[in-house]
């Protein structure tokens, strides 16, 4: 069965103070790693898509990285804008398309 | 381009009966899938259909339905409504080919009472 767990639940940060999510994950035959960003009432938006260990894609403050076992979102200088939840979530490739996994999020909050 | 569109945004329905709920894809994505969103369990994933096919399925009982039609457009049934249903429903659209993207609508909040 595959598992996506996320840290930290909750994320408190200052104004500037740069941080990383982690994103633990088992799959059997990885398709994708799929990062979003939720605000509050609305669905997820999209921000990255990463295939193979070793990947990174960046996007203003946002940086994702992938290995074998885990993704990270790394946030630099972050502003109070980029307060949401941050989900991740991974597609297996077993033939045939398959819905994505979910983790559970990491609430991010940056204070002014 | 005009992104996924949900009607309707917000549903309050009685324990016993049924919803359904529509979706619009971007234009030009063959690919609808839904999820349910709650607080204890996330977002978890209900069915997908590509070409007015049903092509996987999650974990859900057979409550929980849905067609595709011709023009991709999704509906998604939910029949003898229960508490536990009361849930986000989202419906997410992707491209076919080298793109597995899933860009997702703004969802229908569903209350059951």
């Amino acid at each position: 069965e595959d598992q996506v767990t996320q840290s930290p639940e909750a994320l408190r940060l200052q104004e500037g103070e740069s941080s990383s999510l982690n994103c633990s994950y088992t799959v059997s035959g990885l398709r994708g790693l799929f990062w979003y960003r939720q605000d509050p009432g609305k669905g997820p938006e999209f921000l990255f898509t990463l295939y193979s260990a070793g990947e990174e894609k960046e996007k203003e403050r946002l940086k994702a990285t992938l290995t074998k076992k885990e993704s990270f979102l790394h946030i630099t200088a972050p502003k109070p804008e980029d307060s949401a939840t941050y989900l991740c979530a991974v597609q297996a490739g077993r033939g045939g398309a398959d819905g994505l996994t979910f983790g559970k999020g990491t609430h991010l909050i940056i204070q002014p | 381009k005009a992104g996924v569109t949900q009607t309707p945004r917000y549903l309050i329905k009685t324990r016993g009966q049924q919803v359904t709920l529509s979706c619009s894809p971007i234009s030009g994505h063959r690919s609808v899938s839904w999820y349910q969103q709650t607080p204890g369990q996330g977002l978890q994933f209900l069915f997908e259909y590509f070409s007015e096919t049903q092509r996987n399925k999650g974990n859900f009982p057979g409550r929980f339905s849905g067609r595709q039609f011709s023009n991709s457009r999704s509906e998604m049934n939910v029949s003898t409504l229960e508490l536990g249903d009361s849930a986000l429903y989202l419906c997410a659209s992707s491209g076919y080919g080298s793109s597995y993207e899933q860009y997702f609508g703004p969802g229908t909040r569903l209350t059951v009472t």
